[in-house]
């Protein structure tokens, strides 16, 4: 069974600067997709960035960019030029490919989350 | 586009009682998900439905809680009887496939609480 791992629980920023938060996981496939979800206070889980494992090329999203690694399936978030607005819990996901009925194909998996708050 | 729908927001009832959480998902979208969220467990896969009909359910946790999705625009999530430890926030989720590679679109969610 896939896990998805965060290890930070709780990140703090300072308002201009840069964060970057962790996520492993544990997998034996190699087609998979990776998603990293924010959920700000009002609740609404959004979609922040995604990366196909078979691409090298780090997905990258305004001032957000992930660090993929897959040999040693890592998949890091880093936000640049942190804003107020970017306090949130962060999600990292994982999604084995596969669009076959049952199973665990397409389902998304959550980490526990790491609650980022940036101060001004 | 309006996204996911979730009904109500929130949701206070007394232990025993019947809860039925609603979902309108994206319209086009024909695979709908329902979640939920505690502080222990993080986020759960309750059931998902692929064309109206319940594919995997194996995240169901008990007998007490159903659902169902009698057309393409709309599901619901029943607890019958509800108690405290079912107090968790429940999404909606829906997405062009199964497995599609642009993840899932979200609703706002629908906090139960069970007292």
């Amino acid at each position: 069974a896939q896990t998805v791992t965060q290890s930070q629980p709780e990140m703090s920023v300072q308002e201009a600067e840069t964060v970057t938060l962790s996520c492993t996981y544990d997998t034996s496939e190699n087609n998979y997709y990776l998603f990293w979800y924010k959920q700000p206070p009002s609740r609404q889980m959004i979609l922040v960035i995604r990366q196909e494992a078979y691409k090298q090329q780090n997905a990258t999203e305004n001032r957000f960019s992930v660090n993929f690694q897959k040999a040693a399936k890592s998949f890091s978030l880093k936000i640049s030029d942190s804003q107020l607005g970017d306090t949130a819990m962060y999600f990292c996901a994982f999604m084995k490919h596969g669009v076959l009925l049952g199973g665990s194909q397409g389902n998304l998996i959550f980490g526990k989350g790491t609650k980022l708050s940036v101060k001004p | 586009d309006a996204g996911v729908i979730q009904s109500p927001r929130h949701e206070v009832t007394e232990m025993g009682q019947e809860v039925t959480l609603r979902c309108k998902p994206i319209s086009g979208h024909n695979s709908l998900f329902w979640y939920r969220q505690t502080m222990m467990r993080g986020l759960e896969l309750l059931i998902y439905f692929n064309n109206n009909v319940p594919i995997d359910d194996s995240g169901m946790p008990e007998d007490r809680f159903s659902a169902k999705m009698p057309n393409a625009s709309f599901s619901t999530l029943k607890i019958q009887p509800s108690e405290p430890r079912d107090s968790a926030v429940y999404f909606c989720a829906s997405s062009l496939r199964r497995g599609a590679s642009g993840g899932y679109t979200f609703g706002s969610g629908t906090r139960l609480t069970v007292v």
